[in-house]
């Protein structure tokens, strides 16, 4: 089974942190993603990383950034955390690009910025 | 640009009765595939069922049903004799050709309850 693990599930700090969170994938998967998932709003794409070193900007970038030093690992970084960062962040991966395959996701942090 | 539309934000149904969870998609992909994924009140997403664009019939996974209608641009999933733990929130999503099948785009759900 694909597991996708995520190094908190619930975290909470103060506004002007820096925050890391870590995604980690046991399945050798190219293609690593990070979304926030908002009431009514859904999952929205922050960014996602097709390699190891790259990683390309998805919906809604503004105030993260990622890094993917290994192939199995993707982390999502708040510089500098502000409370309308408050969300439950999902992280997922999948295989190469095919219509046909699903994401594996994660078990998600819920974060809270005060 | 992709998108799905899931206008439902919350159904009912009763335990052991089928439920339709709507989907629309709007796309300019010749080719695409459609997913639906559950979210229990623990925050996991589970993968329920695909559907590709040039697939001839609809697909089934045991109690889940995907009725596609590609000119309606419609693909709903049927969930046949509910039961409780059908109970939680369940996203419609999409990718496309022309994003290189990397992105999938999510509708922004609905949420459903089973009664006994």
């Amino acid at each position: 089974d694909v597991k996708v693990t995520q190094s908190s599930r619930y975290l909470v700090k103060r506004t002007g942190e820096k925050v890391f969170l870590e995604c980690v994938q046991d399945m050798d998967h190219e293609n690593m993603f990070w979304y926030r998932q908002d009431p009514g709003l859904g999952l929205r794409l922050i960014y996602f990383s097709y390699d190891v070193k790259m990683k390309e900007k998805g919906d809604i970038p503004e105030g993260y950034s990622v890094s993917r030093e290994k192939k199995e690992r993707f982390s999502l970084i708040l510089e500098s955390a502000s409370t309308n960062q408050t969300s439950m962040y999902l992280c997922a991966s999948s295989p190469p690009d095919r219509s046909t395959d699903t994401q594996y996701f994660g078990p998600g942090t819920r974060l809270t910025v005060l | 640009a992709q998108k799905i539309t899931q206008t439902q934000p919350g159904m009912f149904v009763q335990e052991k009765e089928a439920v339709t969870l709507d989907c629309t998609y709007d796309t300019s992909d010749p080719s695409y595939g459609l997913f639906w994924y559950k979210q229990p009140s623990s925050g996991e997403m589970i993968f329920l069922i695909y559907q590709g664009s040039y697939d001839q019939q609809n697909a089934t996974e045991g109690r889940y049903s995907l009725n596609f209608q590609k000119a309606r641009k419609s693909a709903n999933l049927v969930i046949s004799a509910s039961q409780l733990g059908d109970s939680a929130m369940y996203f419609c999503a999409m990718r496309g050709m022309n994003t290189g099948f990397q992105k999938l785009v999510f509708g922004t759900g609905t949420r459903l309850l089973v009664s006994p």
